[in-house]
């Protein structure tokens, strides 16, 4: 499978509890995206990299919230001392950088965190 | 800030029928892209409108971007069980990332 994969696909967490998630994009994309999507709402973007550097954080990341992609490959979301406002669908997305234009971004499978 | 609304946000269809969903952005789009989510998956990319009143045909879906940049439709013909799920608009937020519209979900009742 050549897709964006991410793990885990669920997450059940006690409130006050440290999380990570991890994704992995499609190869040869140099950019990775993460956002949050609630229940019958659209994905809200939360951060961008291109290559290893984060570009983008949106108001939507708290201090609480940390992303990482050291090598310029997969990449880490953490939640530190989460809240049940956290539970949602944490989904990570890639693509290649294009001349023009927007990028075609694929998203991977997401991961639902459950705050209880 | 900006806005993406879609109309409407429930739509159920006999199946046959045609179904129609529209995006508006408070706005202007340098270029929009349509996402389609089953229920329990993820976003999947349909198609990405560049041009001022530019139409695009995917089989029985229509996407078309207004002449203002501003709005954008999708048209299912004769719609089909596959068609099943949550139509999105997305246009580009900061160059890259996306801003998704609030949604069409779509039943086709066989």
């Amino acid at each position: 499978d050549t897709g964006v994969s991410q793990d885990p696909r669920h997450k059940i967490t006690k409130r006050g509890q440290n999380v990570t998630f991890r994704c992995d994009p499609i190869s040869e994309h140099n950019r990775l995206y993460w956002y949050r999507q609630t229940l019958g709402q659209g994905p809200e973007f939360l951060t961008y990299f291109q290559n290893e550097a984060q570009l983008e954080k949106s108001r939507l990341l708290s201090d609480r919230f940390s992303a990482e992609r050291p090598k310029g490959s997969f990449s880490t979301l953490e939640i530190q001392r989460t809240e049940q406002g956290d539970s949602a669908m944490y989904l990570c997305a890639s693509s290649r950088q294009l001349a023009v234009n927007t990028d075609t971004q694929y998203f991977g499978p997401g991961t639902r965190l459950t705050v209880l | 800030g900006q806005q993406v609304m879609q109309i409407p946000q429930y739509q159920h269809v006999q199946e046959g029928e045609d179904f129609t969903t529209y995006c508006n952005s408070s706005t202007t789009l340098s270029n929009i892209q349509w996402y389609k989510q089953r229920p329990g998956g993820h976003p999947v990319f349909l198609i990405q409108l560049v041009k001022s009143g530019e139409v695009k045909k995917q089989k029985r879906l229509t996407f078309q971007f207004g002449e203002a940049k501003k709005n954008s439709s999708l048209h299912i013909t004769a719609t089909q069980t596959t068609d099943v799920g949550t139509y999105f608009c997305a246009g580009p937020y900061r160059a890259n990332n996306l801003f998704f519209g609030t949604g069409t979900r779509l039943t086709v009742i066989p």
